[in-house]
Parts: C-alpha cells; structure tokens; sequence
C-alpha cells in the first residue's frame, strides 16, 4: 500500500498565487522528500527535510513536517506559469535509501 | 554520464513478448532504484540496488520481472511474457549511497514509455 496520501489530488491557481500541497503517511520516517514531475516522466528532487526538521526553506518553496501528526506540507509562494507540474512526496524509511512515494498533487498555475 | 540514461525512451511490444529496459546511472552512483508509474498515478517501487549487497526486490509484482546489475553500473529490468497491465512508465534513479539519501535524494532518468498491445 502507499506511504503517502497527497492532498488534493489538483490544484488550480492564478499566477502570483500562493501554492500549498499536503502529504500524510502512515509510519515512521527517516527523512520526507518532494519532487516535481512535467510531463509524466523524470523526477526532480526539490528539496527534503529530516525526521528531526519541522520546516525548511528553498528559493520560493517552504517545507514542514510534523512527525506527531506525521504529515507535511509544501508552500510554493508566488507561483509561476512554470510551476504547472505534479508534485511528489516521498517517504525515506530507514536507512535503506528506499522511497515511497505517494499519488501526487496536479498543479496548473494559470497565466 | 551528466545524468541517468534509460533506453529505449518508448517500446511498443506484443503482449506475450519479452522486453528489456536500460539504465545506467550517474557514474560513482552506488544506489539504483526501478519504479514504475501507471498513467495518472504516483511511483511503484520495484526493486533497488545498494553496491554489492543483495538487490531489494520486494516491489517486484510478478516472477515475470527480475533485473540485475552488471558491475555495480548498468542496470537492465526484463519483463518476460508482457500483458496489458504492464504497460507503464519505467523509471530508473541512483544516488551516490543510500547512507546519503538524505543529502543528495534521488536522480531520476527520464523513463522508458512501455506499451503493450
């Protein structure tokens, strides 16, 4: 079954808007990661934060987890036309370097 | 490479045919994952590679799919007998060691299109 439930599953905004993507998971983790994925192929690593970190910033993108209620989010501020993606979160258990990724948010920033 | 390489980038097969996918990661790259991704869903794990230790291959869904690692470089996933549910995107990812994870995450190829008709 999947680590993580992202919420919602799409996300439509006007350009300049602020972006916020969810992700819950059901067991204890080593580190989360989010990755950002155009048109339906490779993945690219935006940012990850440790199991011991509750929030990280990157560029326009900030992350947080909260392991108690084990979710996290990820805030794109000022969104672009070019940040129309789909965005991942993915689970590090252990350290085994094995990820679980969940469904994923659709995003449409709309010019 | 400058980056991970997967080929072919599609294959159309016959279902019943035998099919074998490429990667080969960023060299020095101890760590090698396989997903795959049904249209409009998130990533299956398959299997991964850590150096010279027993791949994980709890992912696998089926005896018809196995890969192996040559060398601690390339990787080729085969899928023996297509069906119709195999048809996917097959992504391949490294990083420099799964102790690591946490620092660099994953570098993904751009994927192999697998249709089966």
């Amino acid at each position: 079954s999947q680590q993580g439930e992202e919420d919602p599953q799409a996300l439509s905004i006007q350009e300049g808007e602020n972006a916020t993507m969810n992700c819950s998971y059901k067991t204890s983790i080593n580190n989360l990661q989010w990755y950002r994925q155009n048109s339906g192929r490779g993945l690219v690593h935006l940012i990850l934060i440790r199991s011991n970190e509750r929030e990280k910033h990157s560029g326009r993108l900030r992350v947080t987890l909260d392991t108690s209620k084990k979710s996290s989010s990820l805030l794109i501020t000022a969104s672009r036309a070019a940040d129309t993606a789909s965005y991942f979160c993915a689970t590090g258990l252990g350290n085994t370097g094995k990820l679980i990724f969940g469904q994923g948010t659709t995003l449409q920033v709309k010019p | 490479g400058a980056g991970v390489s997967q080929s072919p980038s599609n294959k159309v097969t016959e279902k019943g045919k035998d099919v074998e996918l490429r990667c080969d990661p960023i060299s020095g790259h101890t760590a090698l994952y396989w997903y795959r991704q049904s249209l409009g869903q998130g990533l299956e794990f398959l299997i991964y590679f850590q150096g010279n230790s027993a791949p994980d291959k709890s992912g696998l869904p089926s005896d018809r799919f196995s890969a192996e690692r040559t060398g601690g470089s390339v990787s080729t996933l085969t899928i023996q007998r297509t069906q119709q549910e195999d048809s996917a995107v097959y992504l391949c990812a490294s990083s420099p060691r799964s102790g690591r994870i946490d620092l660099y995450g994953y570098t993904f190829g751009s994927g192999t299109r697998l249709t089966v008709v």
